[in-house]
This record gives C-alpha cells, structure tokens and sequence, in this order.
C-alpha cells in the first residue's frame, strides 16, 4: 500500500544533541512537508519541498534543517539551535501543485530531557 | 499572508447531536478549503473539502458550507458517534501553483456515548 513512514515514532535526546527524523514515501508525490505540532497550536508550516534538490523555508524554520536527495525521502534534522524541541512532528506529501490534498504520516513525537 | 481563526478550540457533545466548528479567513483569493481529522495518535487525514464555486457540499454524515462574502466556512457533522472524537483542523489556500495551505489551531471534538 502506498503511504508515507516516519520513523522513529518516540525519540529522546539530551539538550545539546542533534536528531534526525525520517520521512519515506511510495506515492510518487513531488512535494513534500514538516509541520510541527503543540498542543492548542495547530499545525505550523517548518519547511517544505516542491522538487528534488529544492526546498524552501516555512513559518517556524529556525533550528531546523532539511535535504531533499531523492523524490521519496525528506528527512527533518532538529539541530541544538531549536531553543523548544520537544513536539509532534508530521511529515505529509502531496501531488505538486495540491498542496491543500495533504498525506500525512503518523507523525514523531520527540522530547528532550 | 493568509490567517485562518477557528472555533471552538473544545466542543463537547452527546452522541446523536449534531456538531459545527466554523473558521474564517483574511485572504479573499483564497479558492479551496480542506478540512483534516486527527485521531488520537496518529497523523491527519483529509475528510471533505470545498472550493469556492459551491456554497455547500455534502458527504454522508458530513457537510462543509462556504460563505465567501463573509470569508467563513464551516464543517457540520449530524448524529455524531463516539468514533468522531478527534482533533479537526480547516484549512484555507489558494489552489493550485505553489500555495501552502494555511491551518486553523484546531478543534478537539469529544462526542459522549
């Protein structure tokens, strides 16, 4: 079945340390995207890829970093710079230009001790 | 850029009850309106959406209603079940190019059996 996979599901780190969560499709989709999500927050736009090779910062982008190597991977890296990390995360992908038919993943909830 | 408000943030009802989570948004070239669920746990998922050619649409048990004058939609659920517990977001973009949907902070319906 096709979808998207984000991995890990739980993640712990340390203040100070660097994480990468993945996101993998099999959708064929051309963009992808980060959202992050906190309670009462909704969801707020971290950044997003049209193309390969290409991605472009959202609304809260700060700390954060992304590649895009390949059409179906899109990992998000949460570097020491992100001063409040411990969230939800939900990668989705969507056919390019129909970025309103999101697919999301199960999301990554990441907490820092 | 666009700014999407929604209401309520909680909405408590009994099951058989009809439930209306109503958003508004500030960018009149705004053309589609997407609304997600989000179960507990997991990732959102597109449930109905509406462009801004039709005023109502309807799919089962669900309903959206656009009144693009006053730039609100509303999402309208009748005889709701406990499985309609979840967290439910709008949305609004302009469709199609490279227009990123701009999300509501979220309702969390609770639908009491």
């Amino acid at each position: 079945d096709g979808g998207i996979t984000q991995s890990p599901k739980y993640l712990f780190r340390k203040e100070g340390q660097n994480v990468t969560l993945s996101c993998e499709q099999n959708l064929n989709h051309d963009a992808m995207y980060w959202y992050r999500q906190d309670p009462g927050q909704g969801l707020r736009l971290i950044y997003y890829s049209q193309i390969v090779n290409d991605f472009q910062k959202g609304d809260i982008a700060e700390g954060y970093s992304v590649s895009r190597e390949k059409k179906e991977s899109f990992p998000l890296t949460v570097t020491s710079a992100q001063k409040n990390p411990t969230a939800f995360y939900l990668c989705a992908s969507s056919i390019q230009g129909r970025a309103g038919e999101l697919f999301f993943g199960e999301g990554s909830r990441l907490t820092v001790l | 850029g666009e700014n999407v408000e929604q209401h309520p943030s909680t909405l408590s009802v009994q099951e058989g009850d009809s439930a209306v989570i109503k958003c508004t948004y500030s960018d009149s070239a705004s053309n589609y309106f997407p609304w997600y669920k989000q179960e507990l746990g997991k990732g959102p998922q597109l449930i109905i959406d509406i462009r801004s050619n039709v005023g109502e649409k309807k799919d089962q048990r669900i309903a959206v209603t656009l009144n693009k004058t006053a730039k609100h939609f509303s999402l309208h659920i009748t005889e709701t079940q406990p499985e309609d517990s979840a967290v439910y977001f709008c949305a609004a973009l302009r469709a199609g190019g490279s227009y990123i949907p701009t999300f509501g902070r979220g309702t969390s319906l609770i639908v009491h059996p």
